[in-house]
């Protein structure tokens, strides 16, 4: 069955320290991974976008890491800042010959950064 | 990047009635998809909005209860009908820009609360 887990559920950390977000899948055959950012009442954003031959993306504060062997990936944010809370949104797409296939997201990981 | 917006942003209904809710892109884009959020779980794939043609829907979707239109390349609507409390979620729509190395754009949401 294909899934997308994440952990932890939620997390709260103080401004200023890092921290890393979790993701397991079991999505086959994968095509990509992605990461979004949804603040509250607000559609996602994307983070990063990685392929099965990519370990590891940045997007400033940000950066994912895939091992397609263990089907694991990680989020880690460096530097948190206020503006960080959200939740954090892990995406894994089927493929599915040369077209998008289907998503499969997970619940999501919400992180409250406090001053 | 594509740039959404969703109308109703929010909306109370009664049990019975329908809502429907707009999306608008402003480029035109080859795919689009509907997404529920319910409260405190990830997106669930709807269906795909097919322009020209009947929407393709993920299983546990219908087409009496979620009927999609999608007359051109930039706009689409889902109505959830026949509404009962357990419709009460967030909407979302997105697209897929190939311009942007298949990325995925979401719109804000319509938070739909059915009394």
């Amino acid at each position: 069955k294909n899934q997308v887990e994440q952990s932890p559920q939620s997390l709260i950390i103080l401004e200023g320290k890092n921290c890393t977000l979790q993701c397991n899948y079991t999505v086959s055959p994968f095509s990509n991974l992605r990461w979004y950012k949804q603040d509250t009442g607000r559609g996602p954003v994307s983070l990063t976008i990685m392929t099965f031959s990519e370990n590891t993306k940045s997007n400033g504060r940000y950066t994912a890491t895939l091992d397609a062997d263990t089907k694991q990936s990680s989020l880690h944010i460096t530097a948190s800042q206020l503006s960080d809370s959200a939740s954090y949104i892990c995406v894994v797409i089927l493929q599915r010959g040369s077209t998008l296939g289907r998503l499969y997201f997970g619940r999501g990981t919400q992180l409250t950064v406090w001053p | 990047s594509a740039v959404i917006s969703q109308k109703p942003s929010r909306d109370i209904c009664q049990r019975g009635t329908s809502l429907t809710i707009q999306c608008q892109v402003d480029s035109q884009v080859t795919m689009m998809f509907w997404h529920r959020q319910q409260p405190g779980q990830s997106l669930t794939l709807i269906a795909t909005a097919n322009q020209g043609s009947e929407a393709t829907y993920e299983s546990g979707f219908v087409i009496d209860k979620f009927p999609i239109s999608r007359p051109n390349l930039t706009f689409s609507t889902l109505t959830v009908s026949n509404l009962s409390p357990e419709d009460s979620s967030i909407y979302l729509c997105s697209v897929l820009d190939r311009v942007f190395y298949n990325e995925q754009f979401f719109g804000p949401g319509t938070r739909l609360t059915v009394l």
